[in-house]
């Protein structure tokens, strides 16, 4: 079946300016997760949903992010008045959350670069 | 808090053995680990429950000591496609479903 995907796969942007990140997630995937990768890092927690309930946003890094799912599938990530520091891969990825067991499906993630 | 893995990189000869560890300060509920390859999304392996359990998967396996919350994941007789960078995430004591990654240890395997 169709895997997780993300829109657009490359995103350049002026500093200032907001940006919107897609994820739709596998069908039937209850748990959607975002991450920040930079490069040559590790996998930065930024919010998961549960449904279009967001238990923990606490990764976050300020309040110019923000982020919403809807229906239950897709989720956008929203950064207003990008920085340079934003730079990363945004990584998307859902889980299917049964028995306890939540195993994650990432997305190919979008390529944002503030310049 | 982000667990601590070890090593940060490892460069094997085809047909070696490696083991990459991962250790938190925390109560696990459990442990996942993905690899990813340069430019690619990670890749889900394989995910441990506390419990103590060992899993396998090929010549790929994994154990979970929740006392020590502490996880090892064991790669047997190389392959050059093992190549890529390892993760593991931690799930805290309880089921939120929320992962908190290592910072990934880069493997290399030559011919």
């Amino acid at each position: 079946g169709a895997g997780v995907s993300q829109s657009p796969s490359n995103k350049v942007t002026e500093k200032g300016k907001d940006v919107e990140l897609r994820c739709d997630p596998i069908s039937g995937h209850t748990a959607l997760y975002w991450y920040r990768q930079s490069l040559g890092q590790g996998l930065e927690f930024l919010i998961y949903f549960q449904g279009n309930s967001a238990p923990d946003k606490s990764g976050l890094p300020s309040d110019r992010f923000s982020a919403e799912r809807t229906g239950g599938s897709v989720s956008t990530l929203t950064i207003q008045r990008t920085q340079q520091e934003d730079s990363a891969v945004y990584l998307c990825a859902s889980s299917p959350w049964t028995s306890g067991r939540n195993e994650q499906y990432f997305g190919p993630g979008t390529r944002l670069t503030v310049t | 808090q982000q667990p601590v893995q070890s090593p940060q990189a490892v460069i094997l000869r085809e047909g070696e053995d490696a083991v990459i560890n991962c250790s938190s300060s925390k109560a696990l509920y459990s442990v996942h680990w993905y690899r990813q390859k340069h430019g690619e999304a990670p890749v889900f392996l394989m995910i441990l429950l506390k419990g103590g359990e060992q899993k396998g998967h090929d010549k790929i396996s994994a154990s979970f000591n929740e006392k020590k919350q502490q996880s090892s994941l064991y790669l047997t007789a190389s392959q050059l496609s093992y190549s890529g960078t390892y993760f593991c995430g931690t799930e805290g004591s309880s089921n939120t479903g929320k992962l908190i990654f290592g910072q990934g240890t880069t493997l290399q395997v030559k011919p």
